[in-house]
């Protein structure tokens, strides 16, 4: 089954704009990460912003935040005043609690949003 | 701070051939994950390591796919024979363990099998 799901293939926004990416994920573990990333044109992929399950807030880094709302288990990423170099896929991936404490590292991604800003 | 290194950034080979995918994760990082990306199938996750040894591999396609990791400071993912249906674009990551740690990637390689 599909963990995480990001609905929107793409969507354009225009320049300076705000942009909301939807991220909806399934778990049943109290404790869990959810990550963005970011994958430009040229191919590497960028850790954004991470949020925790207990964390109080919402995640903020610069013009990216999350709106982490734990009981309908979504995580959009907004990106406020939008920029040409924003351009880009963007990925959600939660990670779990791990069965095995050797298992820590995995991630789990969605399929991503194709983002185009335009001027 | 140097992040994941992956050689070769691009790779162009003929079919049956070995294919030899090189890492070097971030020092200090228990775990190494390979993913494979492509349009039709996205990202998915070959294998990972934590402390040099395999985890899971149940993402690993088929048999001639092989991954090692025989120290902290390099990982090798390699295909013999190479066939047209494994060309995409290969990622090595790297990362701490523990819940909020996020994996670091490297620039990918570029795989195309002719």
């Amino acid at each position: 089954a599909q963990k995480i799901t990001q609905t929107q293939p793409g969507m354009f926004v225009q320049e300076k704009e705000a942009v909301t990416l939807d991220c909806t994920y399934d778990t049943s573990d109290p404790s869990y990460g959810l990550f963005w990333y970011k994958q430009p044109s040229s191919g590497e992929m960028i850790f954004l912003i991470y949020q925790g399950s207990y964390d109080q807030q919402n995640a903020t880094e610069g013009r990216y935040s999350l709106n982490f709302q734990k009981a309908r288990k979504s995580a959009n990423l907004v990106i406020s005043a939008s920029q040409l170099g924003d351009s880009a896929m963007y990925f959600c991936a939660m990670r779990e609690v791990p069965i095995s404490t050797d298992s820590w590292g995995k991630l789990q991604f969605g399929a991503g949003t194709q983002v185009v800003v335009t001027p | 701070d140097a992040g994941v290194i992956q050689s070769p950034r691009h790779e162009v080979t003929e079919m049956g051939q070995e294919v030899t995918l090189r890492c070097k994760p971030i020092s200090g990082h228990d775990y190494l994950f390979w993913y494979r990306q492509t349009m039709m199938r996205g990202l998915e996750l070959l294998i990972y390591f934590n402390n040099n040894v395999p985890i899971d591999d149940s993402g690993m396609p088929e048999d001639r796919f092989s991954a090692k990791m025989p120290n902290a400071s390099f990982s090798t993912l390699k295909i013999q024979p190479s066939e047209p249906r494994d060309s995409a674009v290969y990622f090595c990551a790297s990362s701490p363990g523990g819940i909020n740690q996020p994996q670091h990637f490297g620039d990918g390689t570029r795989l195309s099998i002719l």
